[in-house]
């Protein structure tokens, strides 16, 4: 079973700062496999990135996606209020599905 | 739009059972892919069951394999979750969402808002 490992646990930031969310697979997997969700205090999950780097409908272009093999990164350019929240990498591989443990960005 | 809408949760004894359901609206719900995703209180997302678009084949986490079971009436444009042999690790809010594919990529691109089963005596 490949395990997903998110980094840092929790990003403290400011408005306006650039923040990076990595993840980290057990073995190599396709970058089409890898997905990125975003999760609110109260609310569902809601698809950010599908196949690493391509954005789902409605994300604004300040969220992108990079990385290959093991090595995945979630970049948000310049963080507005609304996007304080948890982040978690998905990946899909022989029939099951698999979260990484989450990221949580705060306001510093 | 696309709406997905969970029902059937509440306070249920270990070992017992519960259905969830999820009722679909917006789409062609027959076309897609469906699964079920869980959060336990104060925790990450754990992937469940998903299931086919015709419910030809099912697949399940080992965390609930043989006690759960996934299915779908795409006549009735809804989706299930049969939970036999309830446990109290299984106290979670219980996502259902559709499956979508872009190209070669997969991901879940819509999501209901929840329903919480608690497992207590």
């Amino acid at each position: 079973e490949i395990v997903l490992t998110q980094s840092p646990g929790t990003l403290s930031l400011s408005p306006g700062e650039r923040a990076a969310l990595f993840c980290r697979t057990s073995e190599t997997v396709r970058s089409n496999s890898l997905a990125w969700y975003q999760q609110k205090p109260g609310q569902a999950p809601r698809l950010l990135m599908y196949g690493a780097s391509g954005r789902a409908t409605g994300i604004p272009d300040r969220f992108s996606g990079s990385g290959s093999g093991t090595d995945f990164t979630l970049t948000i350019s310049r963080l507005e209020p609304e996007d304080f929240a948890v982040y978690y990498c998905q990946q899909y591989g022989d029939s099951r599905w698999t979260f990484g443990q989450g990221t949580k960005v705060e306001i510093k | 739009q696309v709406q997905l809408v969970e029902s059937g949760g509440g306070v249920v004894q270990p070992g017992r059972s519960v259905r969830l359901s999820c009722a679909a609206s917006g789409f062609t719900f027959s076309r897609y892919g469906m699964v079920w995703v869980r959060q336990a209180p104060g925790k990450g997302l754990e992937w469940v069951a998903f299931i086919w678009y015709d419910g030809s084949d099912e697949y399940y986490a080992d965390s609930v394999k043989g006690r759960f079971t996934i299915s779908r009436d795409n006549s009735k444009n809804t989706l299930y979750l049969q939970m036999n042999s309830l446990r109290v690790d299984d106290t979670a809010l219980y996502y259902c969402a559709r499956e979508t594919w872009v190209d070669t990529a997969v991901a879940f691109d819509s999501w209901g808002q929840g329903i919480l089963v608690t497992v207590s005596s």
